[in-house]
């Protein structure tokens, strides 16, 4: 079937510190992948996504490779800023877009 | 340009009830999903709205039903509520171009707490 795992939360780091957040998936077919970032009291908003192996998917200093070897869509940030604390989710969808598979979701809390 | 937008924002209800959430889709999309997300979980398709029919369905229970008006518009009915089903209900729209979902957009949902 399709699925995502990710790294449980919550993680703390300082701001200026480096982030990875490990995302792993297992899918019917070629599935396309996305990143989703969670504020509070707020829906879902599009981080970045990649939609077939190799692709690199990069926003607001955000990237993450589509790794079809590993199974695996990683997201990571050179220098995390206190703004990026927020819940991160990892997704998936296959075939015609029709519907999302997330993952549990990563808490993010960015110190000063 | 308005996107998604759902209401209410905030609902309490009493088990046993039954509820009615609705979502307009942003401008220029035809297709409407629904979400569940329980706290501190994933969101959990429930059902995908096209041409005023249920197009796809997930893994939940019959008291969960929607409707799709001619404007695209959307709702979603649960009936004999449970405490489980407290959560933040996503909607989201998105256009169908030859059988294929683009330009998915989240709203930012409608948080339903059942006592």
């Amino acid at each position: 079937g399709n699925s995502v795992t990710q790294m449980e939360g919550p993680v703390t780091l300082s701001e200026e510190a480096f982030l990875t957040i490990n995302c792993t998936y297992t899918a019917t077919g070629y599935p396309s992948l996305f990143w989703y970032v969670q504020y509070p009291g707020e829906g879902l908003q599009l981080l970045l996504k990649a939609t077939k192996a190799d692709d690199k998917g990069s926003n607001k200093g955000f990237e993450a490779t589509y790794r079809k070897e590993t199974t695996s869509f990683h997201l990571e940030k050179g220098s995390v800023q206190v703004s990026d604390s927020a819940v991160y989710f990892c997704a998936l969808t296959v075939y015609n877009f029709n519907k999302f598979y997330f993952g549990s979701g990563t808490k993010l809390n960015v110190k000063p | 340009d308005a996107g998604v937008t759902q209401s209410p924002t905030h609902l309490i209800k009493t088990r046993g009830q039954q509820v009615t959430l609705r979502c307009s889709p942003k401008s220029g999309h035809d297709t409407v999903s629904w979400y569940q997300q329980a706290l501190g979980q994933g969101p959990q398709f429930i059902f995908q709205y096209y041409e005023e029919e249920e197009r796809q369905r997930g893994n939940f229970p019959d008291r969960f039903s929607g409707h799709q008006f001619p404007n695209y518009s959307s709702e979603l009915n649960v009936n004999a509520l449970l405490l489980g089903d407290s959560a933040l209900y996503l909607c989201a729209s998105s256009w169908t171009g030859q059988g294929v979902n683009y330009g998915y957009t989240f709203g930012s949902g409608t948080r339903l707490t059942v006592v």
